[in-house]
């Protein structure tokens, strides 16, 4: 059974560019949510997604958007790039309820470079 | 807003025990967590608690939950060098909802 798939592992982009990040959830999980993590710092929360629909978002600007698919998978776009963009996008899988057990299975990340 | 706190670092030596603290200011918490994060790696949950409870015993983990001074501790007994990883405790106010992390605990564990 695969756990949460992300792609690509890594990118480089330039300033002002504008990135789009994929993720498949876990099998039976229908909540995926995206963290960012700077190096050294834990993840910070971005938004989560659930039904299609955003549920939950953190402290970040309008720059950072995303989107669920009726196959539940996800994808976080990132406009107008900045160098403080640069971290690891982590995504994880859950459910609302918590019946597949609880916490977030998470994804081994994209590392997104801003030059 | 919500913090979550741990101290960065912690050294120990193989087969020795390692304790891994953090706190939080949210007591509406349901739910506390513990995940392991190698280099390279996304973060792996190692276990979790819930907030009616005061202990979690599973396997080489021990889990303390002291909800009047929202403290949770982490110890992993006989630890060995592949333990050797960042942890972070995070915690949850419902099944479903954002978890909040700490900024993690970098453990060495010296052969």
């Amino acid at each position: 059974d695969a756990g949460v798939t992300q792609s690509p592992t890594h990118l480089i982009k330039t300033r002002g560019q504008q990135v789009t990040l994929r993720c498949s959830p876990k099998s039976g999980h229908d909540t995926v949510s995206w963290y960012q993590q700077a190096l050294g710092q834990g993840p910070q929360f971005i938004f989560q997604y659930y039904e299609e629909e955003e549920r939950q978002r953190g402290n970040f600007p309008d720059r950072f958007s995303g989107h669920q698919f009726p196959n539940y998978s996800s994808e976080l776009n990132v406009n107008a790039l900045l160098l403080g963009d640069s971290a690891l996008y982590l995504c994880a899988s859950s459910t609302q309820t918590g019946r597949e057990g609880y916490g977030y299975t998470f994804g081994s990340g994209t590392r997104l470079t801003v030059v | 807003g919500e913090d979550v706190e741990q101290s960065l670092f912690l050294s120990v030596r193989e087969g020795d025990s390692s304790v891994i603290n953090c706190t939080y200011t949210d007591s509406s918490s349901t739910y506390l967590y513990w995940y392991k994060q190698e280099p390279g790696a996304g973060l792996q949950l190692l276990t979790y608690i819930f907030s009616n409870m005061d202990m979690k015993q599973d396997q080489r983990l021990t889990v303390l939950l002291n909800k009047k001074d929202k403290h949770l501790s982490l110890r992993i007994a006989d630890t060995q060098t592949g333990d050797s990883a960042i942890y972070f405790c995070a915690d949850q106010y419902n099944a479903g909802n954002m978890l909040t992390f700490g900024g993690g605990t970098r453990l060495m564990v010296k052969p």
